[in-house]
């Protein structure tokens, strides 16, 4: 499987954008980029998915790089119900999701 | 939004008995269900994967005796946890597939804490 490297943790001022890096260097052409967030004591969450366009829906932006070996999950204005872990994941071939580590968003008011 | 459900959200139960767990799709159908743990403050681990109609598929060092899973219907898949032990208290988080979808989304359910005493 493709693996995905995220920062452990990251803080951000409530009403500030924040932007979340995936690297994913190992990606190949047909991985598609899904992120998922996990409040505290809740299942996940989906956020977005994309292969190679730039996507935007209701909850965030996901900018994907031109080489496609990095993204970035932009959330535009943090809010204090934003402050979750965050996970960058390449489903494999049988849709299964890997979690690592994920980053822990803080959102400070 | 497409919204699954699990029930209980929370048990507690000896040591010995057993534990059932629910996870149904509530407006779509899942052919695929997926069942995970995860332990405080760590990530979640996949434990098997559900194929309605089918046998379920075990991540390696997960005993497939010991975690049954059912998967019955396009809704419904049961994950039980045979004779559980305190070092099978966790976290129980179900995700499922939408059949009819175009992407690989998975939608999660919102977990059942496991309190083996």
């Amino acid at each position: 499987d493709a693996k995905t490297t995220q920062p452990n943790s990251m803080e951000s001022n409530e009403e500030e954008p924040v932007h979340l890096p995936c690297n994913h260097s190992t990606i190949s052409g047909t991985d598609y980029i899904h992120w998922y967030r996990q409040l505290p004591s809740q299942g996940p969450e989906y956020v977005i998915h994309g292969l190679t366009s730039n996507v935007n829906n209701r909850m965030a932006s996901l900018a994907i790089a031109e080489d496609r070996k990095s993204s970035t999950l932009i959330l535009h204005r943090a809010t204090l119900r934003d402050a979750a872990v965050y996970y960058c994941i390449l489903p494999n071939a049988g849709n299964m999701l890997t979690f690592g580590g994920g980053t822990r968003l803080m959102v400070k008011p | 939004g497409a919204v699954v459900s699990q029930h209980p959200s929370r048990v507690i139960c000896k040591s010995g008995t057993s534990v059932k767990i629910e996870c149904r799709s509530l407006d779509f159908q899942a052919t695929t269900m997926f069942w995970y743990r995860q332990f405080p403050k760590q990530s979640l681990m996949l434990m098997a994967t559900s194929n309605e109609g089918s046998k379920a598929t075990y991540e390696q060092g997960v005993e497939k005796d010991k975690f049954l899973i059912n998967h019955a219907s396009l809704t419904l898949s049961t994950l039980t946890v045979t004779s559980a032990h305190p070092e099978d208290s966790s976290f129980y988080i179900c995700s499922a597939r939408d059949r009819a979808g175009r992407t690989d989304t998975q939608y999660f359910g919102p977990g059942t804490r496991l309190t083996v005493l």
